[in-house]
């Protein structure tokens, strides 16, 4: 079974406004990563946050980790149409093996 | 650099053919991995290899081959295909393993339909 489990499933918002998108994992890991995914390509990283960090940031992206919920959120602020698509955490352990969850599905109205 | 390339982008195969989907990178990476993305799903990890000579077992790998004879190539077979078998399959690389804090580089995947 997928470690990883995103909610919601799909998430429609109008440009300007703020993207949460939320995944949950089962056991203990090293890091989780999010990555993104443009229809019909491969996934393109964009951040990682280590099991001893709380919160990240990276340009619009702000990624929270509680350990002790086993949980992550994704924040995107001031979303813009080019920010559709979809979204993946994958969590890693030491055992080489990175999973993902389903994903997260982004439209973002202009 | 190239990055991570896939061939081919599309395939279409008949049931009990056989078939390798190629896969290479150009960054010296230890680690490469084959996933398949199911529609309206993320991806499962099918076989993973750590070096050259190193393979081992992803979530879903019955129906699947793989050989690292070389850093850089890291081929998937499938032996006999299945409808089941159709997906989008995506090979990705890091320098070492992603649970040392590494972010998988991806191909831009192969469709493949199995009739």
């Amino acid at each position: 079974s997928q470690q990883g489990e995103e909610d919601p499933q799909a998430l429609s918002i109008q440009e300007g406004e703020n993207a949460t998108m939320n995944c949950s994992y089962k056991t203990s890991i090293n890091n989780l990563q999010w990555y993104r995914q443009n229809s019909g390509r491969g996934l393109v990283h964009l951040i990682l946050i280590r099991s001893n960090e709380r919160e990240k940031h990276s340009g619009r992206l702000r990624v929270t980790l509680d350990t002790s919920k086993k949980s992550s959120s994704l924040l995107i602020t001031a979303s813009r149409a080019a920010d559709t698509a979809s979204y993946f955490c994958a969590t890693d352990s030491n055992a080489g093996k990175s999973t993902f969850g389903d994903g997260t599905t982004l439209t973002v109205k202009p | 650099n190239a990055g991570v390339t896939q061939t081919p982008k599309f395939q279409v195969l008949k049931t009990g053919q056989s078939m390798t989907l190629q896969c290479a990178q150009d960054m010296n990476h230890e680690y490469m991995s084959w996933y398949r993305q199911d529609p309206g799903m993320g991806l499962r990890l099918i076989h993973y290899s750590v070096g050259a000579g190193i393979t081992d077992q992803g979530e879903v790998p019955n129906g699947y081959n793989v050989s690292r004879s070389t850093t850089e190539d890291f081929p998937l077979r499938l032996l006999s295909a299945a409808p089941s078998q159709t997906s989008v399959y995506f090979c990705a690389s890091s320098e070492t393993l992603p649970g040392l804090n590494e972010k998988l580089f991806f191909g831009s995947g192969t469709q493949l339909s199995v009739l």
